[in-house]
C-alpha cells in the first residue's frame, strides 16, 4: 500500500472485552513498532519487530498485551480484559530498517467505557 | 531510556527562531525528529546518525552532539504551518534498534 494502515480508525469496547488492533505496514518494510500515545503526551514504546521476531517487547505494560507478525508483514496487537487505562491511540510505524525513516500510520483511537 | 525535551512548549511570532533539545542519558545510536499536528500521525523530520551530523529540512535544521548525547532542533524564521508538537527519538547504543520519543514540546506560531 501507499503508506502504513491501522484499522479500525476508532474502537470503543467495554470494560473487560478482547480487542485486536490490526497494522498493516508499507510493503517491505521488515521493521514494525507498536506505540502507544495518550493525549499531550509522546508515543510510548510498546513492541518492535524484526521481520517475523518480537526483536524487543519490553515495551508491553502487561501480559493482557501481546502483539504477532505471522507473516513478516501485517501485525495484530491483542488486549485482553481491557482496561479504562488502556483508552489511548495506539499507533503503528514501519521502516525499511534500523537507522530509516519510519513512517507512522493514523492510528487506532481506543476506548474502552 | 527514553530522552528528555525541552522547553515543554513554546510561543512564536512568525518569523522567530527556536531552539528544541534533546538530550539521552545513555550513548546514541541515532536521533529521529518527528513533528505531529493535532489529530494526525507523526511526520518524520530526519535522522540524525554521527556526532556532528547536522540536516536541514526547509528552514528546519538539527545537530547531534554524540558526546554529550544531546540533539538541538532548530526552527528558523518560523512559519505558520511550524506549528504542531515535535518530537525527538533515540535509539540508545545499550537497548539495539528500540526508537523511543520523548515527551515533545509544543510550538505554537502565531501570526
Amino acid at each position: 500500500g501507499a503508506g502504513v494502515s491501522q484499522t479500525p480508525s476508532n474502537k470503543v469496547t467495554e470494560k473487560g472485552k478482547y480487542v485486536e488492533l490490526r497494522c498493516d505496514p508499507i510493503s517491505g518494510h521488515t521493521a514494525l513498532y507498536w506505540y502507544r500515545q495518550s493525549l499531550g503526551q509522546g508515543p510510548e514504546f510498546l513492541i518492535y519487530f524484526q521481520g517475523t521476531g518480537a526483536a524487543d517487547d519490553s515495551g508491553l505494560p502487561n501480559d493482557r498485551f501481546f502483539a504477532v507478525r505471522p507473516e513478516g508483514s501485517v501485525s495484530t496487537l491483542k488486549i485482553q480484559r481491557t482496561e479504562r487505562g488502556d483508552s489511548a491511540v495506539y499507533l503503528c510505524a514501519s521502516s525499511l530498517g534500523t537507522n530509516t525513516e519510519a513512517f507512522f500510520g493514523q492510528g487506532t483511537r481506543l476506548t474502552v467505557v | 531510556q527514553q530522552p528528555v525535551q525541552s522547553p515543554q512548549a513554546v510561543i512564536l511570532r512568525e518569523g522567530e527562531d527556536a531552539v528544541i533539545n534533546c538530550s539521552s542519558s545513555k550513548a546514541l545510536y541515532s536521533v529521529h525528529w518527528y513533528r505531529q499536528k493535532h489529530g494526525e500521525a507523526p511526520v518524520f523530520l530526519m535522522i540524525l546518525l554521527k556526532g556532528g551530523e547536522q540536516k536541514g529540512h526547509e528552514k528546519i535544521s538539527a545537530s547531534f552532539n554524540e558526546k554529550k548525547q544531546q540533539s538541538s532542533l532548530y526552527l528558523t524564521a518560523s512559519q505558520l504551518s511550524y506549528s504542531g508538537t515535535y518530537f525527538c527519538g533515540t535509539r540508545v547504543k545499550a537497548a539495539g534498534n528500540k526508537l523511543t520519543f520523548g515527551g515533545g514540546t509544543r510550538v505554537l506560531v502565531k501570526p
